[in-house]
């Protein structure tokens, strides 16, 4: 099983401010998803990157995957408190025969403070 | 809203009882997983389906079992609950292995 490191674990800055969270592997992943996550809910679906280099925006937010596939990264400009949450990496390994599993870093935990 | 409908949401049950935990889905996605998540670990993979009656263990599958006699339907079976089960589960489903997959709202599972 692949690792996914993401970092900072914890992360708590001012309303308006920029921030940049880390997702890390040695590995090469064939896809990588960013989710976040509020207190007792599922993880939501951010975005899913595929290609090396690939940069997506979705309103404030910026993911980026490597150019290797190996690592990604989720800037947040102006962040809101809205923005508060646990946000969660998943890249994507290949099991053979098609098959695949999603592999979790253990999250990063954003607190936006008005 | 994903389609996904997870019971019960919270339970509470004793040491060495059964508990049988429920994902039900209306998308007829292919693909559907059982994750538990723990402070500390994150979110891991316990058992997993790529079609009707068709599973495979994951990360920490022990103590665990499940059954998909539907497409819709994917059941998690502790057969005789232990305290280190306490756990929030979370039921997941894909359209394709690998790929984008959504998930249920969770269930809180306390074991006393």
């Amino acid at each position: 099983t692949q690792l996914l490191e993401q970092s900072p674990q914890f992360l708590s800055i001012q309303e308006g401010e920029n921030l940049t969270v880390y997702c890390n592997s040695s590995s090469v992943f064939s896809s990588l998803q960013w989710y976040r996550q509020e207190p007792g809910e599922g993880p939501v679906l951010l975005v899913t990157v595929v290609t090396g280099g690939e940069v997506k925006k979705l309103k404030r937010l910026t993911f980026q995957f490597g150019d290797a596939r190996k690592d990604s990264s989720l800037h947040i400009t102006a962040a809101q408190p809205g923005d508060t949450g646990l946000y969660l990496c998943a890249g994507a390994e290949g099991l053979g025969a098609g098959s695949y599993q999603l592999t979790f870093g253990k999250g990063t935990k954003l607190s936006v403070i008005p | 809203d994903a389609g996904i409908t997870q019971s019960p949401r919270h339970k509470v049950t004793e040491t060495g009882t059964p508990v049988t935990l429920r994902c039900h889905q209306t998308e007829n996605h292919r693909y559907m997983y059982w994750y538990r998540q723990d402070p500390g670990h994150g979110l891991r993979l316990i058992h997993y389906s790529y079609g009707v009656k068709d599973t495979d263990k994951g990360e920490v599958s022990d103590g665990y079992s499940v059954s998909r006699s539907k497409t819709e339907d994917f059941l998690l079976t502790l057969e005789s609950a232990t305290s280190s089960q306490t756990s929030v589960y979370f039921c997941a489903i894909g359209r394709s292995s690998g790929n984008t997959i959504y998930f249920g709202e969770g269930s809180w599972l306390t074991v006393v």
